[in-house]
């Protein structure tokens, strides 16, 4: 099993700039979520998603966009790049409340 | 509202020495307790989890972690060091109506020394 593949691993973006960072898990896991993580303020959730069509924000969700259309893949959306957004970007999956969650590698963004 | 805060942004230990990593929580529902490692370059593993039942949970790579309602605290051990236990370290909480949602603290870093 691949688990959580996230895709791209590094990317840069200018300042105003779209893109979408990819997650896909083969696990056939209901819950998925994008967090981001900034050296000493842990994981921060950006949203959150408990099955397919449903989704809800989460602690930092201003300047993204996500949406589910299927189980698999819960692709996160930068609408308009900033430089605040510079971060390290991870998406998760669980099989339901409070279980384990399983993480994928990250994916790197620049916003320069 | 649930938050978790683990004290201490760095820990520093010898080899074969003591870890204990500092994990506190607040929580208004029965929490369930995660700690996650995270390797350089890597996505976080999981170490361990508390949800209900026995109150010392055994995890992965000889660390332990004790839930203690009265304290508030799921604070990670292990009794001897080693290298490759350089790595920063997790603290979750999640619980009641949070569905999927962890919880984070800010994280600690350990680093062995030879």
């Amino acid at each position: 099993n691949a688990g959580v593949t996230q895709t791209p691993k590094f990317q840069v973006l200018k300042t105003g700039q779209s893109m979408t960072l990819q997650c896909a898990q083969d696990m056939n896991h209901e819950y998925m979520s994008w967090y981001r993580q900034d050296p000493g303020m842990g994981l921060r959730l950006i949203h959150y998603s408990v099955g397919a069509g449903i989704t809800d924000q989460g602690e930092v969700p201003n300047g993204y966009n996500v949406s589910r259309s299927t189980t698999e893949d819960f692709p996160l959306r930068l609408l308009s790049a900033a430089p605040s957004q510079t971060s390290v970007y991870f998406c998760a999956s669980s099989t339901g409340r409070n279980t384990e969650a399983f993480f994928g590698q990250g994916t790197r963004l620049t916003v320069v | 509202a649930q938050s978790v805060t683990q004290l201490g942004s760095h820990v520093s230990v010898s080899e074969g020495a003591l870890v204990l990593l500092r994990c506190n929580y607040s929580s208004s529902v029965p929490p369930y307790l995660f700690w996650y490692v995270q390797y350089p370059n890597q996505g976080l593993q999981l170490l361990l989890k508390y949800t209900t039942g026995a109150t010392l949970v055994k995890g992965i790579n000889g660390f332990e972690a004790e839930f203690k309602k009265s304290e508030t605290s799921f604070h990670l051990t292990k009794p001897s060091a080693h290298m490759s236990d350089a790595a920063e370290y997790f603290c979750a909480v999640s619980g009641g109506n949070q569905g999927g949602k962890l919880i984070f603290g800010q994280g600690t870093e350990l680093s062995v020394k030879p």
